[in-house]
């Protein structure tokens, strides 16, 4: 069946260092696929998104890497700062006959070590 | 832009009362939707609507209706309140523009709890 999850629910990183956060999915036929943040207490937020035909997309501090021989995504984060402390949600999207379905992962927190 | 707001932000019910939570945005998006959060498990859609006047059951919908009478509205009811959803219940919107990725903007969310 289709499923977007996360192979690690908690990362500790270091102040300064470089964070990768890792997502599965299953469903090859995704258009695309989302990364978003989830701080304590709100909703989630938008960080960066990839299109299937795509490996990898740069943004700012962040890197998103796709890898759809083994269907994996990464999310990077360069030199990570204490306001990256959050829950990290992928999330695949389907064209569903003009309606984007969503599926999300379960989520992995980000905790930064000062 | 306030983007897209709830209220309440927190409501306690008992078993069988019934509720409406309100998601208002003002960013003129066409799609709307309701997701619950429950922890160690992502975001399970509810209901959406694609338009003014329009709506569609997701992964999860029993237990609630939605109506969607102004554009800018998106109201999730709960019937009869059960334990089993106690949650956090999140909006969101979206300007689905063609060939391009569907962005969703969320609120702030809202915790019910039922007892």
């Amino acid at each position: 069946g289709e499923s977007v999850g996360l192979h690690l629910p908690t990362l500790s990183v270091q102040e300064g260092d470089n964070s990768i956060i890792n997502c599965a999915y299953s469903n090859s036929a995704s258009d695309y696929f989302i990364w978003y943040k989830q701080e304590s207490g709100k909703g989630p937020q938008f960080i960066i998104d990839i299109r299937s035909n795509m490996d990898k997309r740069q943004g700012q501090r962040v890197t998103v890497l796709l890898n759809k021989t083994v269907k994996h995504l990464s999310l990077q984060i360069a030199a990570t700062q204490p306001g990256d402390s959050a829950v990290y949600f992928c999330a695949e999207n389907i064209d569903s006959g003009g309606y984007q379905k969503v599926t999300f992962g379960t989520g992995t927190k980000l905790q930064v070590i000062p | 832009n306030a983007g897209v707001t709830q209220t309440p932000k927190f409501r306690v019910l008992k078993t069988g009362q019934s509720m409406t939570l309100l998601c208002a945005q003002d960013m003129n998006h066409e799609y709307m939707y309701w997701y619950r959060q429950d922890p160690g498990m992502g975001l399970r859609l509810i209901h959406y609507s694609v338009g003014e006047g329009t709506t569609a059951k997701g992964e999860v919908p029993d237990g609630y209706n939605v109506s969607r009478l102004k554009k800018q509205n998106f109201l999730l009811g709960l019937e009869s309140a059960a334990p089993s959803q106690t949650s956090v219940y999140f909006c969101a919107s979206s300007y689905l523009k063609l060939a391009q990725v569907d962005e969703q903007f969320f609120g702030p969310g809202t915790r019910l709890t039922v007892l």
